[in-house]
């Protein structure tokens, strides 16, 4: 089975300080990881993916398949990144059965950035 | 934002009654996903669908239906059979169900269905 785990339910840092959202996955399969954003009165969207190797809004992911993390960090964290932050992960066609392509949701973590 | 919506906004249900939930979207997308989100419990999959007229089971699926008659449009039925209904829930679309791996999913705005 596949897991995504978001250890923080809230974070809360000051404008200008640097910011960590972790997550932490079980698979036994090669997978996909991705981070999703929800801020307030919007829909939830897409922030980035591993494969893409991508640096939005100027958050970074590294996969760690050796820690089973991909944490997401910005050096410099603004008031507008104040949200609610999901990771996700896709994993291919297990022995199990599972049904590859589709998304597993970590808990979210609330991310608030103080002025 | 357009290209997928979701009606209505609130919906407000009585025990023991089924209740749908609409989904559409002109993204032109093969694969079409619905997820009910719980604080602190994140997104769950409760049924996904890959082309017309077929769909599988979520992790959450007992209690709910669905039908994929057409590719735009993916309606949810919340049954008497559900548990615990009162819950938010989103309807998303991508261009398909890759074999290797996701491809970027689209989120509608989200249903807020209450059980009185």
């Amino acid at each position: 089975a596949q897991r995504v785990t978001q250890p923080e339910k809230l974070l809360s840092v000051f404008k200008g300080a640097p910011v960590e959202l972790k997550c932490n996955y079980s698979y036994s399969g090669s997978p996909e990881l991705f981070w999703y954003v929800q801020y307030s009165r919007q829909r939830l969207q897409l922030l980035l993916r591993h494969i893409s190797r991508e640096s939005i809004k100027g958050f970074t992911a590294d996969l760690n398949k050796g820690e089973t993390s991909f944490h997401l960090k910005k050096p410099f964290a603004q008031e507008e990144d104040s949200a609610m932050y999901y990771c996700a992960l896709s994993g291919l066609r297990g022995a199990g059965g599972t049904s590859y392509g589709k998304l597993t949701f970590g808990q979210g973590t609330i991310l608030t950035v103080h002025p | 934002d357009g290209g997928i919506t979701q009606s209505p906004k609130y919906l407000f249900r009585k025990e023991g009654q089924n209740v749908t939930l609409s989904c559409e979207q002109n993204l032109n997308h093969d694969a079409m996903y619905w997820y009910r989100q719980d604080p602190g419990q994140g997104l769950r999959l409760i049924y996904y669908s890959q082309i017309v007229n077929d769909f599988q089971k979520g992790d959450i699926a007992e209690g709910y239906s669905v039908s994929r008659e057409k590719k735009e449009s993916f309606p949810l039925t919340v049954t008497s059979a559900q548990k615990n209904p009162t819950a938010f829930y989103l309807c998303a679309s991508s261009m398909r169900l890759r074999l290797a791996g996701a491809d970027t999913q689209y989120f509608g705005p989200g249903t807020r269905l209450t059980v009185l």
